[in-house]
């Protein structure tokens, strides 16, 4: 199975400023199909189900704040949050959907001060 | 509105069985494949199992293989995860979830708490 491994695991940002999130893959996300990378992340707030942000990398969900960005190719992958808002509390999950399974990294908790 | 309605929780002993359900709105079921995600309460995710758009290709995690079945209503717009031979390790919210293969997560449902206990 594909390894996804986020770093940091936990990250205490100050209201307003920048965050960054990265998550390396064991593999290549490359799908050999299409050429496309499917790499995702997600946000899970307190109590609430997962939500995606990012697909394919750098495409953001519909409603995502453009604050959210996504970066990366072959097996180095980053979220940024450019100014944090309160609302961005939470777990932050990349996830590969290239290859079978599709595999989640551990989640990288992001509080905000 | 896309909606994904899980339901079929509960509390179940070692070796039991339970059924979960869930049901879609809002979009053309059968445009898109459908899987389960788990999440030990306070723990990370886990993909579970996925189902093509036709009913007739499915994938299991290894953890749940031979264990779990999944199973799709395109008439009634439902997504079923039938699991037998439970163990308290399946303990967890099961989330349905569209997509399946390369398109993946743009919907969850709220969950389904599942719990193994003697």
């Amino acid at each position: 199975d594909v390894v996804m491994t986020q770093s940091p695991l936990s990250l205490t940002v100050t209201l307003g400023q920048p965050a960054s999130i990265s998550c390396r893959s064991s593999e290549t996300l490359i799908y050999r199909s299409d050429g496309n990378t499917y790499l995702n992340w997600f946000q899970q707030r307190p109590g609430q189900s997962p939500r995606r942000l990012i697909y394919k990398v750098s495409n953001r969900d519909s409603g995502v704040p453009d604050r959210f960005s996504g970066s990366g190719s072959g097996t180095d992958f980053t979220l940024r949050i450019s100014r944090v808002e309160a609302e961005d509390a939470g777990v932050y999950y990349c996830m590969q959907s290239t290859n079978w399974p599709q595999t989640f990294g551990q989640g990288t908790k992001v509080e905000i001060k | 509105e896309v909606q994904l309605v899980d339901s079929g929780g509960g509390v179940v002993r070692p070796g039991g069985s339970l059924r979960l359900s869930c049901a879609a709105s809002g979009f053309t079921f059968d445009d898109y494949g459908m899987s389960w995600v788990r999440q030990v309460p306070g723990k990370g995710l886990e993909w579970v199992s996925g189902i093509n758009w036709k009913g007739d290709n499915t994938s299991y995690g290894d953890s749940v293989k031979g264990r779990f079945t999944i199973s799709r209503d395109n008439a009634k717009n439902s997504l079923f995860l039938q699991m037998n031979s439970l163990r308290a390790e399946d303990t967890a919210l099961y989330y349905c979830v569209r997509g399946g293969g390369v398109w993946f997560g743009d919907y969850w449902g709220q969950g389904s708490l599942v719990t193994v206990s003697s």
